[in-house]
C-alpha cells in the first residue's frame, strides 16, 4: 500500500470548517483513499472513503486532487466532538490489510 | 446497526493466567479482524478471518490464539503473556473483502483494554 504523510496536529475554532490534508504520492491506480478517526479510548470509526471523484456523507466530505497524489477531508462545521486522531490509509480494497500510520490529531476547541 | 461488541471492556491478568477476549456483530459481515494498539501508537493487524477461516496471520505470537467458531463470533485466545502485551485490543468486522464500494469497509469495536502483570 501506498504510504501517507498527515501533519502531527491541527487546531480548529468550533463552528468552522476543519481541513484535514493527506500527501500520498504513490498511490496506484486501484488504490482507494480510505479516512478513519479515532476519539480518546475508543474504536477507530470509519469516515469515508473515495478512489477519484469527491465524495461527500453525513459526516465528512473528501476530496481528492486530480493526480490523485493529495487529498483533504473537510468536517463543515467542527464539534468539540469532533476531537480526535484522524488517519488517512490508501489501500487496494479487498485482501490488502488495512495499515494505520500516525494520524493528525485534531483539537477543536470552543 | 454497524455495532461491533466486545467483551469484556477491560482485563487484568497475570502471567500465567488463561484468558479470552469476545467479540459479535451481528451485521451479517463474514470478515472478522483483531488489532492490537499500544498506547500513543496506532492500530496494528494482528489476524484477519474471512468466511470463518483464518486469512492472515501477522506473525503474531503463538501466546495469541483467535478461533471464529461462527460468522458473528471472533474470540482471541490468551496464555502466558508477558507485560509488553498490555494494549488495547480491537475487534473489526466488514461485509467481506470484496475490492470496492462498502463490501471491506471495517468497523471497530470499543476494544478490550489488557493489563499483564
Amino acid at each position: 500500500d501506498a504510504k501517507t504523510t498527515q501533519p502531527p496536529s491541527m487546531d480548529c475554532a468550533e463552528g468552522r470548517a476543519a481541513n484535514l490534508p493527506c500527501n500520498h504520492s504513490t498511490i496506484s491506480g486501484n488504490e482507494y483513499v480510505y479516512w478513519y478517526r479515532q476519539i480518546h479510548s475508543q474504536g477507530p470509526q470509519y469516515i469515508i472513503h473515495g478512489l477519484k471523484n469527491n465524495e461527500t456523507n453525513e459526516m465528512a466530505s473528501l476530496i481528492i486532487t486530480e493526480d490523485r497524489k493529495s487529498s483533504t477531508l473537510i468536517l463543515p462545521h467542527a464539534t468539540l466532538r469532533d476531537t480526535a486522531v484522524y488517519y488517512c490509509i490508501v489501500r487496494v480494497s479487498g485482501y490488502s490489510t488495512l495499515t494505520f500510520g500516525k494520524g493528525t490529531m485534531l483539537l477543536v476547541s470552543p | 446497526d454497524t455495532e461491533v461488541t466486545q467483551t469484556p471492556k477491560h482485563l487484568v491478568m497475570g502471567m500465567t493466567n488463561k484468558k479470552s477476549l469476545k467479540c459479535e456483530q451481528h451485521m451479517g459481515h463474514r470478515a472478522m479482524y483483531w488489532y492490537k494498539q499500544k498506547a500513543k501508537k496506532p492500530p496494528e493487524l494482528m489476524f484477519v478471518y474471512s468466511y470463518e477461516k483464518l486469512s492472515i496471520n501477522e506473525s503474531v505470537p503463538s501466546r495469541f490464539s483467535p478461533e471464529c467458531p461462527n460468522s458473528s463470533l471472533l474470540n482471541l485466545h490468551l496464555h502466558a503473556l508477558q507485560p509488553e502485551d498490555s494494549a488495547l485490543y480491537l475487534c473489526a468486522s466488514s461485509q467481506d473483502l470484496t475490492p470496492g464500494g462498502l463490501g471491506d469497509t471495517q468497523y471497530f469495536g470499543p476494544g478490550t483494554r489488557l493489563t499483564v502483570l
